[in-house]
């Protein structure tokens, strides 16, 4: 099993532009997750999926958009970077019902927006 | 959500026990204590929970205090691959789709 994957793994973007970030797992989860990562700070949850078709807002969801059109899939939009979207992105899923809840990270995506 | 408060970075010697701190004085009663750990260049990975008992596992101990105000995980004998910011996260015990809050962690510095 890969476990969690994403792509690409290193981006550079001008102010603007737009991108989409891809994560994919294969442990047949239904929830999955995208956090940011700024430098000495720890993990912030952008958006969150439940299932198929289904996406909620996290902590800090502005300036992004999701889709989770299939189970084993969720895609991470920026529609116009901004220079404060410089940040690891990293992707995770975890199983419902669980009480430990352990989620699984994919190893990162770094952006940098000019 | 229940806050932490974790030594900013922590020194030991290889093969010799390290022990991690946290404190979470507002955790809730049906909170579980989570630690994380984040290897350099990597995502975070799963390193052990507990509610109130101590935990082992093949990677760490977790040790929780009576009134569950703080905790520690403990690496019996460290070795240079547990260098790595490691988390305590209070985790709500109710299996959904909760993201984690993660704080700045403590970056556990191991010399050879």
């Amino acid at each position: 099993n890969a476990g969690v994957t994403q792509t690409p793994k290193f981006r550079v973007l001008k102010t603007g532009q737009s991108m989409t970030l891809l994560c994919a797992q294969d442990m047949n989860h239904e929830y999955m997750y995208w956090y940011r990562q700024d430098p000495g700070m720890g993990l912030r949850l952008i958006h969150y999926s439940v299932g198929e078709g289904t996406t909620a807002k996290g902590e800090v969801p502005d300036g992004y958009n999701v889709s989770r059109l299939k189970k084993q899939n969720f895609l991470l939009g920026l529609e116009s970077a901004a220079p404060s979207q410089t940040s690891v992105y990293f992707c995770a899923s975890s199983r419902p019902g669980s009480i430990i809840n352990e989620q699984f990270f994919g190893p990162g995506t770094r952006l940098t927006v000019l | 959500d229940a806050k932490t408060t974790q030594p900013n970075s922590m020194e030991s010697n290889e093969e010799e026990p390290v022990h991690l701190p946290c404190n979470h004085s507002t955790i809730s009663g049906t909170d579980y204590i989570h630690w994380y750990r984040q290897l350099p260049s990597q995502g975070p990975e799963y390193v052990i929970h507990g509610l109130t008992s101590n935990v082992n596992n093949r990677m760490a101990s977790l040790a929780i205090a009576e009134d569950r105000k703080s905790s520690t995980l403990i690496l019996h004998r460290a070795t240079l691959r547990d260098a790595a910011v490691y988390y305590c996260i209070p985790v709500p015990g109710r299996g959904g789709a909760d993201g984690l809050t993660f704080g700045k962690g403590t970056h556990l510095i191991i010399q050879p």
